[in-house]
Order: structure tokens, then C-alpha cells, then sequence
């Protein structure tokens, strides 16, 4: 599975974008990246998940560069209620096998009033 | 709700007692994970099933660890003759796993253990 690196902590002001980047250098042909959040006391809540170019949900966007090593979450406009923590994860998504999933320590994200 | 649930939130023990935790998946969900998290880190895997078969666990999941997932819906986690250790938040996680499918894994909102 390939290691990521992300900041520990990030701090920024409401009504921000945040953008938290996720270095994955070893990442493998077949390898997807996926985003999680974390509130205190809560499971990790899926966010976005992505292989090339750019993604866009509801909540985020997510910029992979074309050579994948790294990758970038984009959070428009953040709110107080988007202090959480922030996984990256990367890994193959094919169901012909289980995939356990590798977390990092993840990116403490603190939004200011 | 028809997300992951878990059962119960919280649970404090002492030392050498048994504990037992249960999952609920999203119904129509083939697989189900069990993960541990301490404080300040990460999920880790402990173990997964595909309906009912337990299919891979983690070497982090000692001999008093067990788990099952009797009739492919709900799970159990058993931890027998806890240690201080074994403090920490339980998560059971479900997706759907098809041949044409992204897995996805959906978190419920975890068991929180406190060994005394």
C-alpha cells in the first residue's frame, strides 16, 4: 500500500477555502485516492475519492496532478463545523478483493471564527 | 437511518472481563471491517468478512480477540480477558463489493472501550 504524507495541522478562518495536499509517491497503477473526515467520538465519514485529473462533489473538490504523486482536497468556503480531522488514503477499490484500508495520522483541520 | 450502527457507543470494564460489541451494516452491504482507533492516530484494520466468511486479520488481532458475522448481516467483536491495552474506540465499517463496483467503505460511529 502506498504511504502518504499530509500536514498535522492546519488552521483557517470561516468562510475559507482550505486546500490540504497529500504526497503519495508510490502510488500504484491501480491505485485510487479517497478522503475521509473525522469528527471527535465519530466513525471517519467518506468525502470524495478520486484516480486522475479532478473530482467534484457537493462537499469538495479533489485536484490530482497528472503524475499522481500527490493530490489535493478543496474545501470552499469552510465553517466552524468543518474542524475535523482529514485522512488521505490510497489504495486499489476493485471488489474482486477486499481492500483494508491504511490511515495515516491524518490533518487536525481548525476553522476560526 | 440506514447507516452503520454500533452497539453500545460506550463501554467501561475492568481488567479480565469479557466484552462484547455488535455492528449493524447498511443492509444490502456483502462486506463488513473491524478497525481500532487510539487516541491521536488512525483507524487500524483489525479484521474483515465477506457475508459470513471471515476473510483476513490482522496480526494486531491477538488470540482473546474474536469476531464473527454469523448469517451475513450483523457482526459481533469479542474481546475475552481485556488488558488496559485494549482501550480504545472500535469502528466496524460496510460496503458493497461487486465485480463492476468501487468499494466504498461506510464508518458506523464506533465503540468506545475504557479498560479499567
Amino acid at each position: 500500500l502506498a504511504k502518504t504524507t499530509q500536514p498535522i495541522s492546519m488552521d483557517s478562518y470561516e468562510g475559507q477555502e482550505v486546500n490540504i495536499t497529500c504526497s503519495h509517491n508510490n502510488i500504484a497503477t491501480n491505485d485510487y485516492i479517497t478522503w475521509y473526515q473525522q469528527f471527535p467520538s465519530q466513525g471517519p465519514r467518506f468525502i470524495i475519492q478520486g484516480y486522475k485529473t479532478k473530482v467534484t462533489n457537493e462537499v469538495a473538490s479533489l485536484f490530482i496532478p497528472a503524475d499522481r504523486k500527490s493530490s489535493t482536497l478543496s474545501l470552499p468556503r469552510v465553517s466552524l463545523s468543518d474542524t475535523a480531522v482529514y485522512y488521505c488514503l490510497v489504495g486499489p477499490i476493485s471488489s474482486g478483493s477486499a481492500r483494508q484500508l491504511t490511515f495515516g495520522s491524518g490533518t487536525q483541520l481548525t476553522v476560526l471564527p | 437511518d440506514t447507516g452503520v450502527s454500533q452497539d453500545p457507543r460506550h463501554k467501561i470494564t475492568k481488567r479480565g472481563q469479557n466484552v462484547t460489541f455488535r455492528c449493524d451494516p447498511i443492509s444490502e452491504h456483502n462486506r463488513l471491517y473491524w478497525y481500532r482507533q487510539t487516541l491521536g492516530q488512525g483507524p487500524e484494520f483489525l479484521t474483515y468478512f465477506q457475508n459470513e466468511a471471515q476473510l483476513e486479520k490482522s496480526r494486531l488481532l491477538s488470540d482473546r480477540f474474536s469476531a464473527e458475522r454469523p448469517k451475513g448481516s450483523f457482526s459481533t467483536l469479542e474481546i475475552q480477558r481485556t488488558e488496559q491495552g485494549d482501550s480504545a474506540m472500535y469502528l466496524c465499517a460496510s460496503s458493497l463489493a461487486g465485480l463492476a463496483a468501487k468499494e466504498t467503505q461506510y464508518f458506523g460511529p464506533g465503540t468506545r472501550l475504557l479498560v479499567l
